[in-house]
C-alpha cells in the first residue's frame, strides 16, 4: 500500500512570498490532518479534513494560511505571506476512520520550509 | 496548545538497557498514542492504549497508562541503535463531532552502540 505522499520535500523562500505544500493520503482515508512541527518541538495540528470538509481549523493562522482538500482527496497547504516564524517541517497525515477515537496517523515525510 | 509533556526531553543511553520514557497529559481521554520519528521523517505509530486498559505490550515495547495521574509510560527494553529517534505520546480531544490529537513535546533518544 502506498504511504502518504508530499511535495516538496524542501523549500527555501524569502519572507512575504507565497508557498504551497501539496498532500496525497492513503486511498480511502476519510481523515487528512495537516501539522506544522517547529524544531525541538511536536507536531501541532493546523487543519483537520474529514472527506472535504473542514473539522478543526482552531490553530490555523487564518490571516496568512489557507488549505483545502478537493474531491476530499489530495490537500494543498498555502502560506501567503510568510513570515521568518513559519520555518518549519509541515507534515500531513490521513487516517481511515471517521469519527473514531482511535485513530492510527499515517504520515507523509513532511515539507521542510525555511523562510529567510 | 499542547496537552502533553513528555520527560525526559533528552535520554543517552547504551544499547541493551531500556529506556523509559514519561507522559503527562491534563484533560480526560478516551486514548493515548505513541509515536516515533527518525531524523528528518514523518511519524509512524507505535502503539495505542485505550483508558480502560493500564498496560499494553508490542514486542520489545511496554506501555503504561494511569488516568488518575494522567500520565503514562513508554519503556523500550533491550534497546537497538536503531531506536535512536524522537518519541512523541499523542492524546485524542473532541472537535466537531469526531477527534483530534494533541502531541506532547517529545523524547528524543539516543542509543550509542
Amino acid at each position: 500500500e502506498a504511504g502518504v505522499a508530499q511535495s516538496p520535500r524542501y523549500k527555501i523562500i524569502e519572507k512575504r512570498q507565497s508557498v504551497a505544500f501539496w498532500c496525497n493520503p492513503i486511498s480511502g482515508h476519510a481523515t487528512l490532518y495537516w501539522y506544522q512541527q517547529i524544531l525541538g518541538q511536536g507536531p501541532k495540528l493546523l487543519i483537520q479534513f474529514q472527506n472535504n470538509g473542514v473539522v478543526d481549523d482552531s490553530q490555523l493562522p487564518k490571516d496568512r494560511f489557507s488549505a483545502e482538500r478537493l474531491k476530499g482527496v489530495d490537500s494543498t497547504l498555502k502560506i501567503q505571506p510568510a513570515k521568518l516564524e513559519d520555518s518549519a517541517v509541515y507534515l500531513c497525515a490521513s487516517s481511515l476512520m471517521q469519527g473514531a477515537s482511535s485513530n492510527e496517523q499515517f504520515f507523509g515525510p513532511g515539507t521542510r520550509l525555511t523562510v529567510l | 496548545s499542547q496537552q502533553g509533556e513528555e520527560d525526559p526531553q533528552a535520554l543517552s543511553i547504551q544499547e541493551g538497557e531500556n529506556a523509559t520514557m514519561n507522559c503527562s497529559y491534563k484533560t480526560s481521554i478516551n486514548n493515548l498514542q505513541w509515536y516515533r520519528q527518525n531524523s528528518g521523517r514523518g511519524l509512524v505509530h507505535l502503539i495505542l492504549i485505550r483508558s480502560n486498559e493500564r498496560e499494553k505490550h508490542s514486542g520489545r515495547l511496554r506501555v503504561t497508562l494511569d488516568t488518575s495521574k494522567k500520565s503514562s509510560s513508554l519503556l523500550i527494553t533491550a534497546s537497538r541503535a536503531a531506536d535512536t529517534a524522537s518519541y512523541f505520546c499523542a492524546t485524542d480531544a473532541p472537535t466537531s463531532g469526531t477527534y483530534k490529537y494533541i502531541f506532547g513535546t517529545g523524547t528524543r533518544l539516543k542509543v550509542l552502540a
